[in-house]
């Protein structure tokens, strides 16, 4: 089955971007998504990307998509505070039900 | 806010008890996963509901079961539970059309702790 991974930590400091990364395995995954989950709460859909393109960008986040080596990746520009949570990559094939990352803990530091 | 609605918030049950979660979907969709969330670990896919069917299942045994009704809402139903059901379960509503793309919305899950 699907297997997606992605670093378990990032630390940034306010004002910088930050960049999470996702590498997943099944070449014929169709949608990729990116979730946001606070502490004590559920998933926040972020953005999300069809496997047909190669970039997207929503203000101030930009997905990334590198098909050949199956690498997705968010930057966050102009990190904030209110930015520091867990983020999860999400792939989907065929079925359209996602299969998740571990997720990255995003801290923003002063 | 996702217009997705769960409860309970929490819930604290012992082992070998049952338990039954409750999820309210997004007006207008039609489908509902839910998903099993241990600590640190991302959400497991449990079973989709389609139009009150089940619609594809996870590697999760037959003591999680489902309901999906007329009105679309869901219940997540655990018999006999174990310690290692204790996690954050997540209700996520859905759109299904012919050919399109079915984006899941979460809502904010029903913390089982099971002692």
């Amino acid at each position: 089955g699907e297997d997606v991974e992605q670093s378990l930590f990032l630390s940034v400091r306010e004002g910088d971007s930050s960049v999470i990364n996702c590498t997943y395995t099944d070449s014929s995954s169709t949608y990729l998504y990116w979730y946001k989950q606070e502490p004590g709460a559920g998933l926040q859909l972020l953005t999300y990307i069809f496997s047909n393109m190669d970039m997207k960008q929503d203000q101030r986040l930009t997905v990334l998509l590198n098909k050949k080596d199956k690498h997705l990746s968010l930057r966050i520009a102009d990190t904030q505070t209110g930015d520091s949570a867990i983020y999860f990559c999400a792939v989907s094939g065929g079925s359209y039900i996602p299969t998740f990352g571990r997720g990255t803990s995003l801290i923003v530091h002063p | 806010e996702t217009g997705v609605t769960q409860s309970p918030t929490h819930l604290i049950k012992t082992r070998g008890q049952q338990v039954t979660l409750r999820c309210s979907s997004q007006s207008g969709h039609n489908t509902v996963s839910w998903y099993q969330q241990a600590l640190g670990q991302g959400p497991q896919f449990i079973f989709q509901y389609y139009r009150e069917e089940e619609n594809g299942r996870g590697n999760f045994p037959p003591r999680f079961s489902g309901l999906q009704f007329p009105n679309y809402s869901s219940e997540l139903n655990v018999n006999a539970l174990e310690l290692d059901d204790s996690a954050l379960y997540l209700c996520a509503s859905s759109l299904a059309l012919s050919g399109g793309e079915e984006t899941q919305y979460f809502g904010p899950g029903t913390r089982l702790l099971v002692l």
